[in-house]
């Protein structure tokens, strides 16, 4: 399975953009990169995915190197509602499954 | 409706007693998870159902019994469980394929004394 690589906590200045790395060095070539976030107490919320391209929406943009062994969330204007965990997953297979797994994700503090 | 709907929100239950989780969703998903998180700690899986089939069972403890009656519901039957097993219990939907995203429900906190 490939696995992703994320730094515990980080800290942006609300109006700033804030990005966020994860590294995932033994993905594999038909595996997607997804992005969550989780505020406290509530269900993680989708963000973004992509395979290969730079993807945007109007949440978020993706980041994807070209040997896509990492990749960077960047959220162009944080406020204090993106004070949340992130988190970086790629889809994993098992049996024909795809099993989402989530990693320890990034804490990301959005300070005024 | 892109909602997946938990009830109850709050659950505290005795080591003897037997409840159930429930998990709603009419976005025309086939498959459908269960997780449990733990305080400060990431979501983790506990079992897959794709096209009301159980397709993923990650070695969960018989105490736990999931069932997918149709393809819209989703229950946890919770039987004889352990304090330990204290956690926020997390259910998610998405349609069947490679790349598709989860909806999550909002979670039902569950305290077992």
């Amino acid at each position: 399975d490939a696995k992703t690589t994320q730094p515990p906590s980080m800290d942006c200045a609300e109006g700033r953009a804030a990005n966020l790395p994860c590294n995932h060095s033994t993905i594999s070539g038909n595996e997607y990169v997804y992005w969550y976030r989780q505020i406290h107490s509530q269900g993680p919320q989708y963000i973004i995915h992509g395979l290969k391209n730079n993807e945007t929406n109007e949440m978020a943009s993706l980041i994807i190197t070209e040997d896509r062994k990492s990749s960077t969330l960047i959220l162009p204007h944080a406020t204090l509602r993106d004070t949340a965990v992130y988190y970086c997953i790629v889809r994993a297979t098992s049996g024909g499954s795809y099993i989402p797994t989530f990693g320890r994700g990034t804490s990301l503090i959005v300070h005024p | 409706d892109t909602e997946v709907t938990q009830t109850p929100k709050h659950l505290v239950m005795g080591m003897t007693n037997k409840k159930s989780l429930k998990c709603e969703q009419h976005m025309g998903h086939r498959a459908m998870y269960w997780y449990k998180q733990k305080a400060k700690k990431p979501p983790e899986l506990m079992f897959v159902y794709s096209y009301e089939k159980l397709s993923i069972n990650e070695s969960v403890p018989s105490r736990f019994s999931p069932e997918c009656p149709n393809s819209s519901l989703l229950n946890l039957h919770l039987h004889a469980l352990q304090p330990e097993d204290s956690a926020l219990y997390l259910c998610a939907s998405s349609r069947q394929g490679r790349a598709e995203k989860l909806f999550f429900g909002s979670g039902t906190q569950l305290s077992v004394l």
